[in-house]
């Protein structure tokens, strides 16, 4: 099994700031054969399915604001919102998919 | 617009059969570019892919569940159905239907999710 971590498991971030979460998976998610790897991040809000942020680690999904970035290779993953905004307080999931599916355990993102 | 919508019984006793279905509308599930999946969260804890299949005849579980999962697809009605034996307490959860991409993989459409009780 891939087991996800993620850090911090909580995060308080002031509006206009910068909030960074970190996914690391417990095996190398790069597939050489198509140079991507296998890992998304998906934003949940309460009472609400999650919502595809970025896949391929770095691919914004369809009508995601520009200031959700997404980066790392291999093993260590990072999520950055760039300028905190009231509507992206919400926990946040990195979900690897090379080997089925498999989630970190979120991390809450509070102003 | 498509939409998933997931249906069934909010309370299961223990030692019995789960039963859930989803409904698609604004696509077909045998279109040919999605998987359809089963994904739980239970209270405050992350996400579980539970299983996924396509039309064409791919079925996949999670290992975890032991066996006790049942995925089939009804296209007549363009639904798609998770049965789960045996349960137990831990398998109290929001149960979530998403559609997922075959050449991304990603689930990109998610349904608002059933609340499934097991209690006695």
């Amino acid at each position: 099994d891939v087991v996800m971590t993620q850090s911090p498991d909580s995060l308080a971030v002031s509006l206009g700031e910068r909030a960074t979460i970190n996914c690391k998976s417990s095996q190398n998610l790069f597939y050489s054969s198509n140079n991507r790897n296998y890992l998304a991040w998906y934003q949940q809000k309460p009472g609400q399915p999650p919502k595809l942020l970025i896949y391929w680690a770095s691919v914004r999904g369809s009508g995601v604001p520009d200031r959700f970035s997404g980066s790392g290779s291999g093993t260590d993953f990072t999520l950055t919102i760039s300028s905190l905004q009231a509507e992206d307080v919400a926990v946040y999931y990195c979900q690897q998919y090379y080997t089925t599916y498999s989630f970190g355990q979120g991390t809450r993102l509070e102003i | 617009q498509v939409q998933l919508q997931e249906s069934g019984p909010g309370q299961v006793k223990p030692s019995q059969t789960l039963s859930l279905t989803c409904s698609v509308s604004g696509d077909s599930i045998t279109s040919g570019h999605y998987y359809w999946n089963w994904v739980r969260q239970p209270a405050g804890k992350r996400l579980e892919w539970v299983g996924r299949l396509d039309t064409r005849g791919t079925i996949n579980y999670n290992p975890s569940l032991n066996n006790r999962v049942t995925m089939s697809a009804d296209t007549s009605k363009n639904q798609f159905s998770l049965r789960l034996s045996s349960v137990t307490a831990a398998d109290t959860a929001v149960y979530y239907c998403a559609r997922g991409e075959v050449v991304s993989h990603v689930f990109d459409i998610w349904g608002q999710g059933t609340v499934v009780s097991v209690s006695p």
